[in-house]
């Protein structure tokens, strides 16, 4: 079965680099990793997404292992704001669908 | 505009009633999505229109019914819902059709449905 692994919740501490793991052993090569959070009781909100390379915009950073089976997300400053929960998902090439992790509630401490 | 709009945020109905969500979005984006979300759930996948044209209905029951009056409008027709069927509903857009489309969704702030 397709799907991603994450771990349930994590804490890190204001101004610290949150990282946050992602396991998706079952990728198909042409198949996109995308990072959405959600802030509680609102819609989810796309963050990044990367095929290979590793990808950085201005909200975070994407490592993509060479073998594609994992990634890590990264907030390189984590303020308060960032209390969300974050889902790791990857695009389906056989019917373009996203598969969702079960997200992990990332919470950050002052 | 950035934005897809969801209307109402908020909807209380009976098991009886027939009420709709509404969806919007002026981003010129070609497929729009339904999802359902239960609480601390990741959002399901319900229906996408691509291009206008229904490409997916993941085997949803025919309570509810979606329609696409154009490329910029959404809607979602409830009627004779269970009670299961609470849960917070998210419109999506993207801006390419469904096949062809890597980059981003775009999510509404959702419509939380209640029914008694």
């Amino acid at each position: 079965d397709a799907k991603t692994t994450q771990p349930t919740s994590m804490d890190c501490a204001e101004g610290r680099a949150a990282n946050l793991p992602c396991n998706h052993s079952t990728i198909s090569g042409n198949e996109y990793v995308y990072w959405y959070r959600q802030i509680h009781s609102q819609g989810p909100q796309y963050i990044i997404h990367g095929l290979k390379n590793n990808e950085t915009n201005e909200m975070a950073s994407l490592i993509i292992t060479e073998d594609r089976k994992s990634s890590t997300l990264i907030l390189p400053h984590a303020t308060l704001r960032d209390t969300a929960v974050y889902y790791c998902t990857y695009r389906m090439d056989s019917n373009y669908q996203l598969i969702w992790g079960a997200g992990t509630k990332l919470i950050i401490k002052p | 505009d950035t934005e897809v709009t969801q209307t109402p945020k908020h909807l209380v109905m009976g098991m009886t009633n027939k009420k709709s969500l509404k969806c919007e979005q002026h981003m010129g984006h070609r497929a729009m999505y339904w999802y359902k979300q239960k609480a601390k759930k990741p959002p399901e996948l319900m229906f996408v229109y691509s291009y206008e044209k229904l490409s997916i209905n993941e085997s949803v029951p025919s309570r509810f019914s979606p329609e696409c009056p154009n490329s910029s409008l959404l809607n979602l027709h409830l009627h004779a819902l269970q009670p299961e069927d609470s849960a917070l509903y998210l419109c999506a857009s993207s801006q390419d059709g469904l096949a062809e489309n890597t980059g981003e969704l775009f999510f509404g702030e959702g419509s939380r449905l209640t029914v008694l």
